[in-house]
């Protein structure tokens, strides 16, 4: 029973370029969290997807940054003009349900550096 | 500045020892996890504490959560070297899995 499944794990960019990572959620669910963490740091928030649907942006900057969760197909965190200050490692969580204490399942997360 | 704030931000410790890791905030939360996150992976979620005054026990792990839900701890008796990590609260404010996380603290048990 794959968990949650991020690529690529490092992906390094030059400023300016476009970041896209992915996340496959776990078999059965249908609930999807970004959190971004920066070196020695805890995790952010970012944002909430389910299937198609936009929960809540409100961890997200509002410029440049942008995610989806296509009804077939992974999760996209897309990151457009990357600058050095986005690097950091990004995690994708997923739950069975978006309530409250339904347990999150973290990815491995996508290591980005811009250089 | 951060809404939960963990101390201490670094512990080294020699196996056998006992250590405690706090979690503290001025803000109310639903639920407050722990996770322990190793180098290159994902968190993984520890425990889950709902309940004021609530605690849990996961073998040598012993978490509580204080009377007001603003605060934990995480205690882990006989520390082994497997217990080395990065160890993370993370509090729900009933906003669906919006997790507000601490800022770590680093466990270092050295044999």
């Amino acid at each position: 029973n794959a968990g949650v499944m991020q690529n690529p794990r490092h992906l390094v960019r030059r400023r300016g370029q476009e970041a896209r990572l992915r996340c496959s959620p776990m078999k059965g669910h249908s609930h999807v969290y970004w959190y971004r963490q920066l070196p020695e740091e805890g995790l952010k928030f970012m944002v909430y997807l389910q299937k198609e649907n936009i929960i809540d942006e409100s961890g997200m900057p509002k410029e440049r940054f942008s995610a989806e969760f296509p009804k077939e197909g992974p999760s996209i965190l897309r990151i457009q003009q990357v600058v050095r200050g986005d690097s950091a490692a990004y995690f994708c969580a997923s739950s069975p349900l978006g309530t409250d204490n339904s347990p999150l399942h973290f990815g491995n997360g996508t290591r980005l550096t811009v250089t | 500045t951060q809404l939960l704030e963990q101390s201490p931000q670094f512990l080294s410790i020699q196996e056998g020892e006992n250590l405690t890791v706090y979690c503290n905030s001025s803000s109310v939360f639903s639920s407050l996890q722990w996770y322990r996150q190793e180098p290159g992976e994902g968190p993984v979620l520890l425990v889950t504490v709902v309940t004021g005054g609530e605690v849990k026990k996961l073998k040598r792990l012993t978490f509580q959560f204080g009377d007001a839900r603003k605060d934990s701890s995480l205690h882990i008796t006989a520390a082994q070297p497997g217990d080395t990590g990065l160890y993370l609260c993370a509090g729900d404010k009933a906003a669906g899995n919006k997790l507000t996380f601490g800022g770590g603290t680093r466990v270092l048990v050295k044999p």
